[in-house]
């Protein structure tokens, strides 16, 4: 496997339903992230991982929940979704350089993304 | 928050056709990224910009980041039917809280007719 890697590609659940979505980087990449896209809307970042440590949280609803066990996997852990949320979820990673007390952000390699269905 | 406006939203050219889209943005950026993303697949990157005034090329895609900092414009010479799809620009955060972050436009959808 190359690149950055998403399952499942397509996912259908209930308002009730527990589901997991999982993301793979095979770059060697130290930061992670979580993207919502939805119909006729710009990206919207959910989630960032930098080091496997959240340092961002979008003002993302609790329903929704990250996990980053180590540097190349992460998770979305999904429960009680609304219909609403229905959308691509979109993985991707970059190599960020820390120096001189900041960080340097560098390009996101994307993954193919889950469709989501919540019905 | 910032706000990247990009346009148009949508073209239908001919094949053979050049194609021209823009990004401008509410506040500076200190890196412009374009990406196009096919059916059913994620954002992929087409041309990262680092210094205002640059002007960069990959194959038949020209970008330049304006002298502003808060714009962006994508050409495409020559277009072929495999130049269909949706282009984003995204704009990396020049300082403070949100250093970093990325910020997209809502998407130039093209379409194009053999």
């Amino acid at each position: 496997e190359t690149g950055v890697t998403q399952t499942p590609r397509h996912l259908v659940m209930g308002m009730t339903n527990k589901k997991s979505l999982k993301c793979e980087q095979h770059l060697g990449h130290n930061a992670m992230y979580w993207y919502k896209q939805s119909a006729k809307k710009p990206l919207e970042l959910m989630f960032v991982y930098n080091f496997k440590e959240q340092t961002e949280n979008n003002s993302v609803p609790s329903r929704f929940s990250p996990e980053c066990p180590n540097s190349s996997h992460l998770f979305l852990h999904l429960h009680t979704l609304q219909p609403e949320d229905s959308a691509l979820y979109l993985c991707a990673s970059s190599q960020d350089l820390v120096g001189r007390g900041m960080i340097r952000y560098n390009e996101q390699f994307f993954g193919p993304g889950t469709r989501l269905t919540v019905l | 928050g910032q706000q990247l406006n990009q346009s148009p939203q949508s073209m239908f050219i001919q094949e053979g056709e050049d194609v021209s889209m823009n990004c401008t943005s509410s506040s500076i950026f200190n890196t412009w990224l374009w990406y196009k993303q096919d059916p059913g697949e994620g954002p992929v990157l087409l041309i990262a910009l680092y210094k205002a005034g640059e002007l960069t090329s990959n194959g038949r895609l020209t970008a330049q980041f304006g002298t502003t900092r808060k714009d962006s414009f994508l050409n495409i010479s020559a277009s072929i039917p495999s130049d269909v799809g949706i282009y984003f620009c995204a704009g990396q955060d020049a300082g403070g809280t949100s250093y970093g972050k990325l910020t997209f436009g809502q998407g130039t959808i093209l379409t194009v007719h053999p």
